[in-house]
């Protein structure tokens, strides 16, 4: 059971250079999330996805896009990468909504030089 | 913008005393709490979720919520050595988006 699966597990870029993080659940879950966690400053939440068709701004979405491609995946994308998005990356995924359980993948280790 | 405050620590604790960790929230609204725990380079779990004021017993484990405080509290009784982490409080309000959480109280349990 592989529950939450991000892919990849650690990412070095260069300032400028793109790049997309993948996120699949095979929980059958509706509601998805992408946060980013700091040294000092906790998990933020950059977009959620409530239902399959919908995505939202969470606390730091500036230099991000998300796409919610059907219920199983939900990618997160930087266009121009800036060594402030240096950070952890976790995907999330709740049966409906943040009352619920949230189940965490891995974790992406991403640095920007 | 909802805040959440939590000592950062670390808190130490010996082997099988009681550890106390506090959360403050700003946000009135809120009517769900949650605990996580993260090991240190792991993803969060969660270990204790409390809706009503009052407490809310698991195992090792209890929860407190003072609404009228705006305070929510975990106690682990018999810590253990195991119980080294950080504990994420998360409160919310209502609506479809994800959690708020707070930064973090570092835990170590001393053998």
């Amino acid at each position: 059971n592989a529950g939450v699966t991000q892919t990849p597990k650690f990412q070095v870029l260069k300032t400028g250079q793109s790049m997309t993080l993948q996120c699949a659940q095979d929980m059958n879950h509706n509601s998805m999330y992408w946060y980013r966690q700091d040294p000092g400053m906790g998990l933020r939440l950059i977009y959620y996805s409530a239902s399959e068709g919908t995505t939202d701004k969470g606390e730091v979405p500036n230099g991000y896009n998300v796409s919610r491609l059907n219920k199983r995946e939900f990618s997160l994308r930087l266009e121009s990468a800036a060594p402030s998005q240096t950070s952890v990356y976790f995907c999330a995924s709740s049966e409906f909504g943040a009352d619920e359980k949230l189940f965490f993948g891995s974790g992406t280790q991403l640095s920007v030089l | 913008q909802k805040e959440v405050e939590q000592n950062s620590g670390p808190l130490s604790v010996p082997e099988g005393a009681i550890a106390s960790l506090n959360c403050t929230y700003s946000d009135r609204g809120s009517q769900s709490f949650f605990w996580y725990r993260q090991y240190s380079g792991k993803s969060p779990e969660l270990i204790m979720s409390i809706y009503s004021n009052g407490d809310k017993e698991d195992g090792r484990f209890t929860a407190q919520l003072n609404k009228a405080s705006q305070y929510v509290s975990l106690l682990i009784r018999d810590s253990q050595p195991s119980d080294s982490a950080t504990y994420l409080c998360a409160p919310r309000g209502g609506g479809a988006d994800g959690l708020t959480f707070g930064k973090g109280t570092h835990l170590i349990i001393q053998p």
